[in-house]
């Protein structure tokens, strides 16, 4: 069994571009969700995706968007980078929408 | 508004003694809570989990109490290992009606060092 895998490791962007981070949820989890950690602070959840639709969202602008497929792997999209973005993104997989939740290593993102 | 708070950002302890990390939560309405143990360029791994309808949940060394009057969890360690160390993060979700969703809303994180 494996488990949640998140690509890429490390990614550097500057102020105004865009970028793809990507999820493989843990086998058999049909539900993923996506986290931002800041440096110093626990992750603040950005939203969920359960069966391709999204099923929850935190406080986080319209430029974060996201799509999950029909293997259940996920993507995160963030527009327009500013430098705020900057952070530790985290993927989370469960059986289902309200289940424990297991994390990836994540993506850190700097912006410059 | 912090809903989650871990109001001791570290916590140092001898090898074989017991650690204690607290969380407070402001939402009543939270039904499920988890503890998640992060080691540096790792995600949070699942530690321990305890939903409201209970007091007391016990995996091995680690135990999750729940004081839901006082809206406040903690979670023990006994015996404390120099393997322990890492930061400690307690989340908290609700199920809203029945169209439940596991948004987890987390603390800020408690650093524990054991020392041996």
């Amino acid at each position: 069994e494996t488990g949640v895998t998140q690509s890429p490791t490390h990614l550097i962007k500057t102020r105004g571009q865009q970028v793809t981070l990507r999820c493989s949820s843990q086998s058999g989890h049909n539900t993923v969700s996506w986290y931002q950690q800041a440096l110093g602070q626990g992750p603040q959840f950005i939203f969920q995706y359960y069966r391709e639709e999204e099923n929850g969202r935190g406080n986080f602008p319209p430029r974060f968007s996201g799509l999950q497929f029909p293997n259940y792997s996920s993507e995160l999209n963030v527009n327009a980078l500013e430098l705020d973005d900057s952070a530790l993104y985290l993927c989370a997989s469960s059986l289902v929408s309200a289940d424990t939740q297991y994390f990836g290593p994540g993506t850190r993102l700097t912006v410059l | 508004d912090q809903q989650v708070k871990q109001n001791s950002p570290s916590l140092s302890v001898q090898e074989g003694r017991i650690s204690i990390l607290n969380c407070d939560y402001t939402n009543s309405m939270f039904d499920y809570f988890l503890w998640y143990k992060k080691y540096p360029a790792e995600g949070p791994t699942f530690l321990i989990s305890i939903s409201s309808i209970k007091d007391k949940n016990e995996d091995g060394r680690f135990t999750v109490f729940l004081n839901k009057s006082a809206k406040h969890l903690s979670l023990h360690i006994v015996p404390s290992q120099p393997g322990d160390s890492a930061v400690y993060f307690c989340a908290a979700s609700l199920n809203a009606g029945g169209t439940s969703y596991g948004k987890l809303t987390f603390g800020q994180g408690t650093i524990l060092t054991v020392h041996p």
